[in-house]
């Protein structure tokens, strides 16, 4: 079955520690992103990728760095700019373009802080 | 950035009510989707609404586009347990970037 994979589930951060979360998809989509949710917020764009070695900042994106070697892969780092890491980090992909596309979504990493 | 509110941002209801979820943007939008995320899962895609005035159903769940293309709303007739979870609108247009809005959090006391 097509779909996304995020690894690990949950994940611990020791301070001033940098930590990956990884994200691999295999639905041949050219668009990637990464969210963060907060405990009863909506999700917040970290980055996205439209296409191969190309990426974008969004909203929130100080303290993460991402990227896209790999049209599968988009790795994301929470480094130790990242006052506040505790959150569910979601990864989606999606078929770029006219924006008629939904995004398909992983089960998402929870990072909490030690 | 684009701000794509909803409202309201928690929703409890007897199972058997009915609920609406009202979203509302500051721009035009080209269109919008919704998005439901179960408890503890990752949201998924429900339904895409392009034209203006446009109405799409889905069993009990109904889902309007307002005629000036700013605002959209979800409506579940006789909830269900099965409906818990956050629904979320999003604009999947501006600058090639998706925006979610707050999302609105239904919980059905069986």
């Amino acid at each position: 079955d097509g779909g996304i994979t995020q690894s690990p589930k949950y994940l611990f951060r020791k301070e001033g520690q940098n930590v990956t979360l990884s994200c691999e998809q295999n639905l041949n989509h050219d668009a990637m992103y990464w969210y963060r949710q907060d405990p009863g917020q909506g999700l917040r764009l970290i980055y996205y990728s439209q296409i191969v070695n190309d990426f974008q900042k969004g909203d929130i994106a100080e303290g993460y760095s991402v990227s896209r070697e790999k049209k599968e892969s988009f790795p994301l780092t929470v480094t130790s700019a990242q006052k506040n890491p505790t959150a569910f980090y979601l990864c989606a992909s999606s078929v770029p373009g006219t924006g008629n596309q939904p995004q398909h979504f992983g089960d998402g990493t929870r990072l909490s802080i030690l | 950035g684009q701000q794509v509110m909803q409202i309201p941002q928690y929703q409890h209801v007897q199972e058997g009510e009915d609920f609406t979820t009202y979203c509302n943007s500051s721009t035009t939008l080209s269109n919008i989707q919704w998005y439901k995320q179960r408890p503890g899962g990752h949201p998924v895609f429900l339904i895409q609404l392009v034209k203006s005035g446009e109405v799409k159903k889905q069993k009990r769940l109904t889902f309007q586009f307002g005629e000036a293309k700013k605002n959209s709303s979800l409506h579940i007739t006789a909830t269900q347990t099965t409906d818990v979870g956050t629904y979320f609108c999003a604009d999947p247009n501006t600058g090639n970037q998706f925006y979610f809005g707050t999302g609105t959090s239904l919980t059905v006391i069986p």
